[in-house]
């Protein structure tokens, strides 16, 4: 059975950084392309992040673009998102996804001074 | 990019009544391998969103057969044949044909 279990989140300083992780399980995690997607308190799901299977392509939203970094280590089955220079507006639950499949639980960010 | 249109954006129901939810994208979804790019999500009440449909109209395992997805191209139809209880949440779409993917404003469904 599909399992995501993200980690990682907290409050964070405006400018700030931060490293979420997804830890991937029940499923082929190298043969997969994996999403990023957001929930803004309050608001609907905004998607973030995609790389392939092969990691040979990534792709951002505009807003986190240069700013955001997704990566992943198929060798640990562990997606990631590096987020540096970090601003109030990126304050949500950060949910790692499969494809037309299961989500993780999410973990929260809180960009706050 | 893709635009994604959900209407309405907001509907109560009484159990036991069907319910219909519309999505319509800017741009046809339809990959040139025949699958629709489009998936249903619902999220229910304080957890994170679980896959209803996927590629445009294929239950995914264990989603009760009252949901079914229907249309190709830019025009999306979630139905759920008889509302229960446990349906109540906020229903989206998405497409992941091309970056970025996108997601519609979401319809809240209630119960009556």
């Amino acid at each position: 059975q599909v399992q995501l279990v993200e980690s990682g989140g907290g409050v964070v300083q405006p400018g700030g950084s931060l490293r979420l992780a997804c830890s991937a399980s029940g499923f082929p995690f190298s043969n997969y392309g994996m999403h990023w997607v957001r929930q803004a308190p309050g608001k609907g799901l905004s998607w973030v992040a995609f790389i392939q299977n092969d990691g040979s392509n990534r792709y951002y939203a505009e807003s986190v673009k240069g700013r955001f970094t997704i990566s992943r280590d198929d060798s640990s089955n562990t997606l990631y998102l590096q987020m540096s220079s970090l601003r109030v507006e990126d304050t949500a639950i950060y949910y790692c996804a499969k494809p037309h499949d299961r989500w993780g639980q999410g973990t929260l960010v809180t960009v706050s001074s | 990019d893709i635009v994604m249109s959900q209407s309405p954006l907001s509907l109560a129901v009484t159990p036991g009544e069907p319910a219909s939810i519309s999505c319509r994208s800017s741009q046809s979804l339809l990959n040139s391998n025949g699958y629709n790019y489009f998936d249903w999500y619902l999220q229910k009440p304080g957890q994170s969103p679980q896959i209803l449909i996927y590629l445009g109209s294929n239950r995914a395992s264990g989603v009760p057969d009252r949901f079914s997805g229907s249309g190709s191209g830019t025009d999306f139809t979630l139905k759920i044949s008889r509302v229960e209880a446990e349906d109540v949440g906020v229903y989206y779409c998405m497409q992941t044909l091309q970056p970025p993917s996108s997601f519609g404003q979401g319809t809240k469904l209630e119960i009556k």
